[in-house]
């Protein structure tokens, strides 16, 4: 119940193309369901975050989908770009409760 | 330096060595968090520090001992590990941990801990 899924494991875009990657959850009390993004060597940083009251958010282009009766939620990553390959875990929580973490997508854009 | 630094960023220890990371964050933030990254696994949160008081305890071993003796800093300290100990170790700190995972964290780059 606690658990978040993420999918793809890895995921291979070439440059310029769209990446999309998964989560899926079943506690409905989740309320807040960010994603962070984690290059190598370096801890991961919050990239974009979303709350259930609205289906989609946007920031450059990035953007999340949220799909309430679903229990879904995706990133994606518009025009992607070689810079923008690391490894993206989506995470979920409520209230006060601590951050429920997917288990990661390794991306890498292709030139 | 800004943010949040761990050291050493990198540490090989045997069994039955005793060692200890280390986590400053320069934030001004009032919580601060370990947590254990492996391949391919979501991020476990290992222990949480509110002000300086531990308030969560996720089941780790007792050969894993947390020390937070100000806001600023946060220790790990490693006693008779074992090979499956093997891992990033991160530190993370947030504002406070009244609002949860909603409270943002920010990571430090991690020590790479293998156990021989």
């Amino acid at each position: 119940q606690q658990q978040v899924k993420q999918s793809p494991q890895s995921l291979i875009v070439q440059k310029g193309g769209i990446s999309i990657i998964n989560c899926a959850y079943e506690n409905t009390a989740f309320d807040y369901f960010p994603w962070y993004q984690q290059f190598p060597g370096k801890g991961p940083a919050l990239l974009i975050a979303i709350r259930p009251d609205v289906s989609e958010k946007k920031e450059g282009r990035f953007t999340i989908s949220f799909n309430k009766s679903a229990k879904q939620f995706s990133l994606h990553i518009m025009d992607s770009q070689p810079g923008d390959s690391a490894t993206y875990f989506c995470a979920a929580s409520y209230s006060n409760y601590q951050l429920i973490w997917g288990a990661g997508t390794k991306l890498i854009i292709k030139p | 330096e800004t943010g949040v630094t761990q050291t050493p960023r990198h540490l090989v220890m045997g069994m039955t060595n005793k060692k200890s990371l280390k986590c400053e964050q320069h934030l001004g933030h009032n919580a601060m968090y370990w947590y254990k990254q492996s391949a391919k696994k979501p991020l476990e949160l290992m222990f949480v520090y509110n002000f300086k008081e531990q308030t969560e305890n996720n089941s780790v071993p007792s050969r894993f001992s947390p020390e937070c003796p100000n806001s600023s800093h946060l220790f790990l300290h490693l006693h008779t590990l074992q090979p499956e100990d093997s891992a990033l170790y991160l530190c993370a700190s947030s504002h406070s941990q009244g609002a949860g995972g909603r409270d943002t964290q920010y990571f430090g780059p991690g020590t790479r801990l293998t156990v021989l």
